[in-house]
């Protein structure tokens, strides 16, 4: 199985901060990676997939890098909307998700 | 649009078996997979199988291989997911997804169903 691994598990940052969060892999998944934002009660929201590709409807403040088994997700400008947790997701071989990161408010 | 409706939340005791449901709209049912992914109360997201609609094969992780299975019905565009001899630990919120694009991330989602186990 491959194993996710995201850091930090808490960031606290204010809006208008740009904030960078990890995301690696026990072993190397090409660009085969998406990354998720998920809100208390609701259903993950897909951000970007293949590492680096923005999902239609997704603000541009998001972009995600990286390749191999390390990846990151930036927000450029943190708005009062994305304080959320993330997750990254693996998909080369199945799926396995990381174990999150809660973006709080600082 | 693509849209998945997942059924009502469920209480069941310790032993018991639970069968839940993920209607899809907005597509034709056969074209595309379903997937199954748990979340525990405060926890994180875990991928548990998927079912290819089409054909009706599945594949399980490991670590849901013995007591869970996705079976569909083509003719009302439903898959279910059935989770039997529950325990505490299987408290959790269920979610079915879809992905559109015949990779494996996921962009749509079902709303979540919640299933409490409790004597």
């Amino acid at each position: 199985d491959i194993q996710m691994t995201q850091s930090p598990s808490t960031l606290s940052a204010s809006v208008g901060d740009r904030v960078t969060l990890t995301c690696r892999a026990s072993q190397s998944l090409n660009d085969w990676l998406a990354w998720y934002q998920q809100k208390p009660g609701k259903a993950p929201k897909l951000l970007i997939y293949k590492a680096s590709s923005l999902e239609s409807g997704v603000p541009s403040r998001f972009s995600g890098s990286g390749s191999g088994t390390e990846f990151t997700l930036t927000i450029s400008s943190l708005q009062p909307d994305d304080f959320a947790t993330y997750y990254c997701q693996q998909y080369s071989f199945y799926a396995t998700f990381g174990q999150g990161t809660k973006l709080q408010i600082k | 649009q693509v849209q998945l409706v997942q059924s009502g939340a469920e209480v069941k005791k310790p032993g018991a078996a639970v069968k839940l449901s993920c209607k899809a709209s907005g597509y034709t049912f056969t074209s595309l997979p379903i997937h199954w992914v748990r979340q525990a109360p405060g926890q994180g997201l875990e991928w548990m199988g998927w079912i290819n609609a089409g054909n009706g094969v599945t594949t399980y992780s490991q670590n849901f291989q013995f007591r869970f299975s996705i079976t569909r019905d083509i003719s009302a565009s439903t898959a279910y997911m059935e989770l039997t001899s529950l325990r505490s630990e299987d408290t959790a919120v269920y979610f079915c997804a879809t992905e559109t694009n015949g990779q494996w991330y996921f962009d749509v989602w079902g709303r979540g169903t919640l299933v409490t186990v409790s004597s």
